[in-house]
């Protein structure tokens, strides 16, 4: 079984400052990573996704990830955050093994305050 | 191209009451997927489908069926609806979670309220 925890649940940041949304995973078996985003009262829709190659990605919006194997992170990043970008964010893995049913986290609220 | 629909979007139940909620996707997705979302816990997987036909568990099934007769649609149940049920639902679906395209596509959600 695989689990995903994203270490902070609320993240404020003022407009143009850089901010970094965290994420940690364990799995048994090797893993496909993503980003999801959630704006308010609507579904999430893909950031970002790891599946091979490149540590570095790099999504919509301006933002990127790093996939760091040995300590099984997924941290999201960007420069410098607009308004726009206040929504909930979400860590998920899908093993590549088993089920192949990804895991979600419990998501980070950024805030982007002006 | 419409993605994945839920139908409805919003409902109130009194307790033990039944509904169906209606996921439809167009993009000819093995995966189906039925999450629930309550605050603090993120996403929790209910029920998902792995073709037509197949159903499985997921993390929080106890009160919900699911059926996926034809592929382009997946069916939650809850036959004698709870309070403790109340909550935003979320269907998905994704390809062949092995492939390249294998990030999953979520609708809008409906948010079901149990008085």
């Amino acid at each position: 079984a695989q689990s995903v925890t994203q270490l902070d649940s609320q993240v404020p940041v003022f407009e143009e400052a850089p901010v970094e949304l965290r994420c940690n995973y364990s799995s048994s078996v090797s893993v496909y990573l993503f980003w999801y985003v959630q704006y308010p009262n609507q579904g999430l829709q893909l950031l970002l996704k790891y599946l091979s190659g490149s540590t570095l990605v790099k999504g919509i919006n301006g933002f990127e990830a790093e996939f760091n194997k040995s300590q099984t992170s997924f941290h999201l990043r960007k420069p410098s955050v607009h308004i726009s970008d206040t929504a909930e964010y979400f860590c998920a893995v899908s093993p590549l093994g088993g089920s192949y049913i990804p895991t979600f986290g419990r998501g980070t609220s950024l805030i982007v305050h002006p | 191209n419409a993605g994945v629909t839920q139908t409805p979007k919003f409902r109130v139940l009194k307790t033990g009451q039944s509904m169906t909620l209606l996921c439809a996707q167009d993009m000819n997705h093995e995966y189906m997927y039925w999450y629930r979302q309550d605050p603090g816990m993120g996403l929790r997987l209910i029920h998902y489908s792995v073709g037509e036909g197949t159903t499985a568990k997921g993390e929080v099934p106890d009160g919900y069926n699911v059926s996926r007769l034809k592929k382009q649609n997946f069916l939650l149940g809850l036959e004698s609806a709870a309070p403790s049920q109340t909550s935003v639902y979320f269907c998905a679906s994704s390809y062949s979670p092995t492939g390249t395209n294998t990030e999953a596509f979520f609708g809008q959600g409906t948010r079901l309220t149990v008085v």
